[in-house]
């Protein structure tokens, strides 16, 4: 595998389950985020990991849950989530800081649905 | 805060044409890094073109070029010699350079173009 990879890339849940979107990255980069894409909105920024400590936290609500136990993955916990949940998650890494003019790497996206 | 606008919420050009997606943003900082990104029907995003607001010159990548007007925060992108698999949503996005908050992208709503046969 190359890049970055999400699993799954697709999924559906009531809202009482539980359920967690991985990201793997082989890059070797240093910074991992979450982002929330839906519908006519400019992707909106959730987690942002470096070095594995959560250095951003866009006031997102806490049904959303993030982990990175090492450099290469990223987890985001979902945990009775509401239908507005619903939306294109995707995962993305960088070597550095997009402010020192370093591209982000996007995965593919978990399309999530909640029922 | 920061802002950034992409006004044509779709747009079509012919294969082999030249098409120019728009981009404002609004900021007071002086220093900063704007970028486009690209976002294929059911494929990953990846990194059209940067640009550093400190340096003059304009960006280019191939059949990619951007218009960067400072003054007017501005940054335009020229896409030449369409192509089919240019096809896709584009994103400008907006960071100050190395600051506070030097992770975040402030990305626009994106421009969803189709290259016509």
């Amino acid at each position: 595998e190359t890049g970055v990879t999400q699993t799954p890339r697709h999924l559906v849940m009531g809202m009482t389950n539980k359920k967690s979107l991985k990201c793997e990255q082989h890059l070797g980069h240093n910074a991992m985020y979450w982002y929330k894409q839906s519908a006519k909105k400019p992707l909106e920024l959730m987690f942002v990991y470096s070095l594995e400590e959560r250095v951003e936290n866009n006031s997102v609500p806490s049904r959303f849950s993030p982990e990175c136990p090492n450099s290469s993955h990223l987890f985001l916990h979902l945990h009775t989530l509401q239908p507005e949940d619903s939306a294109l998650y995707l995962c993305a890494s960088s070597q550095d800081r997009a402010g020192v003019g370093d591209e982000q790497f996007f995965g593919p996206g978990t399309r999530l649905t909640v029922l | 805060a920061q802002t950034v606008t992409q006004s044509q919420p779709e747009m079509s050009v012919q294969e082999a044409e030249t098409v120019t997606l728009s981009c404002t943003y609004d900021t007071s900082e002086s220093n900063y890094y704007l970028f486009w990104y690209k976002q294929p029907p059911s494929r990953q995003m990846i990194l059209v073109i940067r640009q550093e607001a400190y340096k003059q010159q304009n960006a280019t990548e191939n059949r990619f070029s951007v218009n960067f007007q400072k003054a007017a925060k501005s940054f335009s992108l020229k896409i030449s010699d369409s192509q089919l698999g240019d096809t896709a949503m584009y994103f400008c996005a907006f960071i100050p350079y190395s600051g506070a908050g030097s992770y975040q992208l402030t990305f626009g709503k994106g421009t969803k173009l189709s290259v016509i046969p």
